[in-house]
């Protein structure tokens, strides 16, 4: 039983512009939340966070907001850059256990 | 530093074989997690250890799965049996503490059982 869900498998953007990522959950004992890139062959490196107690976390070209009523989060790239080209997974913790979503494949075109 | 290293990196078994897949975490952290990412889906939890105590072992799918970490730093997943069905990759992750916070994976063993 999928817990936290990425609705669309992949997303072009043109580089410059935004890419929108989104991820819903249904667990609502989720407390933190985290995203992840992955380039192929390597393993997921950690992206941004953010807890429950807050509504959006910015770092550099990267925000995610949380909005907890609707149990859904996004992820923002601006602008979007060739090497943001990757697959992009949500995950949610409760305690020490993470779940991830199916993960979504950003291709940011020239 | 060194980050969180697998190997083998990929392993291909016949059914029926045993495998055993090693992973060494960043020194010193006390949490490491073992995940299964089968294609086109996202990592799913298998066993998660607090130094060398295996405090959950929920996610292990049969008893055919087995995993330990008995000095506390390197672990080992062991598959006994393998079947088709196993064929995924599996990703090591450690963490410094015990709860929430960031989770640093390993670049993950590839498993193909014919």
């Amino acid at each position: 039983d999928q817990q936290v869900k990425q609705n669309s498998p992949s997303l072009s953007v043109q580089e410059g512009r935004i890419s929108i990522l989104n991820c819903d959950y249904t667990n609502s004992m989720f407390d933190y939340f985290l995203w992840y890139k992955k380039y192929p062959a390597e393993g997921p490196t950690f992206l941004i966070s953010i807890s429950s107690i807050k509504d959006k976390n910015e770092d550099g070209r990267f925000t995610v907001f949380l909005n907890k009523s609707a149990k859904h989060l996004s992820l923002h790239i601006v602008p979007s850059q060739p090497g943001d080209s990757a697959v992009y997974f949500c995950a949610a913790f409760n305690d020490y256990k993470l779940s991830f979503g199916a993960g979504t494949t950003v291709t940011v075109r020239a | 530093g060194a980050g969180v290293s697998q190997s083998p990196r990929y392993k291909v078994a016949k059914r029926g074989q045993d495998v055993a897949l090693r992973c060494d975490p960043i020194s010193g952290h006390v949490s490491l997690f073992w995940y299964q990412q089968a294609l086109g889906q996202g990592p799913e939890f298998l066993t998660y250890f607090q130094n060398e105590a295996q405090l959950d072992k929920s996610g292990l799918p049969s008893d055919r799965f087995f995993a330990e970490r008995p000095e506390g730093s390197v672990s080992t997943l062991k598959i006994q049996r393998t079947q088709q069905e196993d064929s995924a990759v599996y990703l090591c992750a450690s963490s410094q503490g015990t709860g929430i916070g960031e989770q640093y994976f390993g670049p993950g063993t590839r498993l193909t059982v014919t």
